[in-house]
């Protein structure tokens, strides 16, 4: 079966600084990868999707790559703020073609004023 | 901003009771899922739906889970008999038929004791 790995449980981070997550996964390459954000107690908002041949995807602040040759997805979250902290999850279709969502474990984002 | 919704906020019920948890997809959305997070782990997929019918399950969704949309608003996910370990977050989520982006709902927690 797949599996994405988020490596890092817990990110600290100044604010203004850019925050950096990484995302593995294993076996084939996805067709595309998706950034949620959850906050406590809430359910996954969707950030960012990035297909398979896309290098680089911006919004605002955030920035995503996909490199099948790493197997790996970056998110970057430029100039953080203390309102950027959250669990950040990535997620890939599980099985190929299907619709639902596989999540990582995520990773815990906290910005330090 | 069209919201999914999701009752109750919190429910409790002893072990072996049956419980229904009720989610208002978004309304132009044709797929809609559910999810589950026990605390502390990742967001799992259970059980996704289509055209009035289950299209994927997961291992979890065993015999003692249901789903249903009873009318054209309202989507619902039952629980024969509730275990200890039922015990999690369960999200609902709905998407449109021409986006890979799925709108999660806030969750029901489901204690059971």
């Amino acid at each position: 079966s797949q599996k994405i790995e988020q490596n890092s449980e817990a990110l600290n981070i100044q604010e203004g600084k850019t925050a950096t997550l990484t995302c593995n996964y294993t076996n084939y390459s996805p067709a595309y990868l998706q950034w949620y954000r959850q906050d406590p107690g809430r359910g996954p908002v969707f950030l960012l999707l990035i297909r398979e041949n896309e290098k680089e995807k911006r919004k605002e602040r955030l920035k995503v790559t996909f490199d099948t040759t790493l197997k790996q997805s970056l998110f970057h979250i430029t100039a953080s703020q203390p309102a950027d902290s959250a669990t950040y999850l990535c997620a890939r279709r599980d099985p190929a073609g299907a619709n639902n969502l596989f999540f990582g474990t995520g990773t815990r984002l906290t910005v330090i004023p | 901003e069209p919201e999914v919704t999701q009752t109750p906020s919190h429910q409790v019920t002893q072990m072996g009771q049956e419980v229904i948890l009720r989610c208002v997809p978004i309304s132009n959305h044709l797929y809609f899922y559910w999810y589950r997070q026990i605390l502390g782990q990742k967001v799992e997929f259970l059980v996704s739906f289509y055209n009035n019918e289950i299209s994927e399950k997961s291992e979890i969704f065993d015999d003692q889970f249901s789903v249903e949309r009873p009318d054209g608003s309202n989507f619902t996910l039952k629980i024969r008999s509730t275990k200890l370990e039922d015990s999690a977050m369960y999200f609902c989520a709905s998407a449109p038929l021409d986006s890979r982006t799925q709108y999660f709902g806030p969750g029901t927690r489901l204690t059971v004791l």
